[in-house]
């Protein structure tokens, strides 16, 4: 089984220009999670999705950053115009949903596209 | 709102010891779970246990075990037979019914020396 596909794995842009992040998941995966991870904030999350549909995206910074999910199978993360404080690793997650009691959801991460802004 | 504290930024071990990475949380949801992933220097982040706030026992999972204290509110992660691939960051997270997104902490570098 193929993990969580993320591309590109480096960006390396220059200020005011489009960036665009890409995110497959895991196949039947129904959540899909997008983090940044900054030596100065650590690891947070920007937004997530649930069954293709935006459920929290109070991490998003500003309206420079969208995402977007239009089918199971895809997500994107768009930065426009991008920053130099937008240089960051960025990871998408994926999870199958739980009922119940339990909040296990364990989540499998891709590889991250480490996004640097000049 | 939920919270998950690494008091411990860096921490080091000999080869072959056990040795403790603390993790204390709060959140005001009676289900919740706890989770521990491990992040080594090439990037990737590496599932390695989870706890659920029912759970009766404490998780294993081969080397790694979850010293989980529910009135304390801790779930510290051991690392038994520690070994030179074991060095890394390590970050405690957790997620609830409010929230599925998990909540990191700010993690914890361990080195392994030989």
């Amino acid at each position: 089984d193929a993990g969580v596909i993320q591309s590109p794995r480096h960006e390396v842009t220059e200020m005011g220009q489009e960036v665009t992040l890409r995110c497959k998941p895991i196949s039947g995966h129904d959540y899909l999670f997008w983090y940044r991870q900054t030596m100065m904030r650590g690891l947070e999350l920007l937004i997530y999705f649930n069954n293709n549909v935006p459920i929290d995206d109070s991490g998003m910074p500003e309206d420079r950053f969208s995402a977007k999910m239009p089918n199971a199978s895809f997500s994107t993360l768009k930065i426009q115009p991008s920053e130099p404080r937008d240089s960051a690793v960025y990871f998408c997650a994926s999870s199958h949903g739980t009922g119940g009691k339990s909040s296990y959801n364990e989540q499998f991460f891709g590889p991250g596209t480490r996004l640097t802004v000049l | 709102a939920q919270k998950i504290t690494q008091t411990q930024p860096g921490m080091f071990v000999q080869e072959k010891e056990a040795v403790t990475l603390d993790c204390t949380y709060d959140t005001s949801d009676p289900s919740y779970g706890l989770f521990w992933y491990k992040q080594p220097s090439s990037g990737e982040m590496i599932f390695l246990i989870y706890q659920g706030s029912y759970d009766q026992q404490n998780a294993t999972e081969g080397r790694y075990s979850l010293n989980f204290q529910k009135a304390r509110k801790s779930a510290n992660l051991v690392i038994s037979a520690s070994q030179l691939g074991d060095s890394a960051m390590y970050f405690c997270a957790m997620t609830d019914t409010g929230r599925r997104a998990l909540t990191f902490g700010s993690g914890t570098r361990l080195q392994v020396q030989p």
